[in-house]
């Protein structure tokens, strides 16, 4: 069964600062995505990054950096240079299997605060 | 390039009647989710659908809740009956499907949601 946990509910960090938003899963399947998605208070949901499986490298995209570590199934969200603007809820999500039909789960999120 | 339209984006239901959210996905994605979020919860899943299909709806209640995806228009969820608990942000995404390519590299892209609140 697909397990995805997110054991920070909250966090908070000054603003400039780096942060590491924690995400493991539990999959028995070889294949799979990892994601993350960001939710600020207006509610909508917005993708920030992917990682494969198979994927020699970790995921960067802009300020957003993933931190994949296979065997431990972990993979980390990291912000560099954290902004007012990142404060919202961050959501971990898998998808198992090589094909397209398959459901992506979601962790229980985090919730970051920056603060000025 | 419109995106993934919901409607409505709000909707109050009394108790016993009927809610209906609909869902038209990005153009060219032909895979269609819904999810529910309560407040301050993660999105649980409900079902996965392409058109005129149900792929998987292993987290849709066994009751009550039904969901299409029809060769012409948008998805709809269907609630009958509906109870307080169902009370949720209902969010629905789209993906494409590119043949070849790793499952995971379809990103899923939401709608707005739609904010159900029964009475």
């Amino acid at each position: 069964a697909q397990k995805i946990t997110q054991t920070q509910p909250g966090m908070f960090v000054q603003e400039k600062e780096a942060v590491t938003l924690d995400c493991t899963y539990d999959t028995s399947d070889p294949s799979y995505g990892l994601f993350w998605y960001k939710q600020p208070s207006s509610g909508e949901m917005i993708f920030l990054i992917y990682q494969g499986s198979y994927d020699q490298q970790n995921a960067t995209e802009g300020r957003y950096s993933l931190n994949f570590q296979k065997a431990r199934k972990s993979a980390n969200l990291v912000i560099s240079a954290s902004q007012l603007g990142d404060s919202a809820m961050y959501f971990c999500a898998m998808r198992e299997g090589g094909s397209s039909a398959s459901k992506i789960i979601f962790g229980s999120g985090t919730r970051l605060s920056i603060r000025p | 390039n419109a995106g993934v339209m919901q409607n409505p984006r709000h909707l109050v239901r009394r108790r016993g009647q009927e809610a209906r959210l609909r869902c038209s996905p990005m153009k060219g994605h032909s895979h269609v989710y819904w999810y529910r979020q309560l407040p301050e919860e993660g999105l649980k899943f409900m079902v996965y659908l392409q058109k005129e299909n149900i792929i998987d709806e292993s987290g849709m209640p066994k009751e009550r809740f039904s969901a299409e995806f029809p060769k012409e228009g948008p998805s709809i969820l269907r609630i009958q009956q509906v109870v307080r608990g169902d009370s949720a942000a209902y969010f629905c995404a789209s993906s494409p499907s590119v043949p070849g390519r790793p499952s995971g590299a379809n990103v899923l892209t939401f709608g707005a949601g739609s904010r159900l609140t029964v009475l």
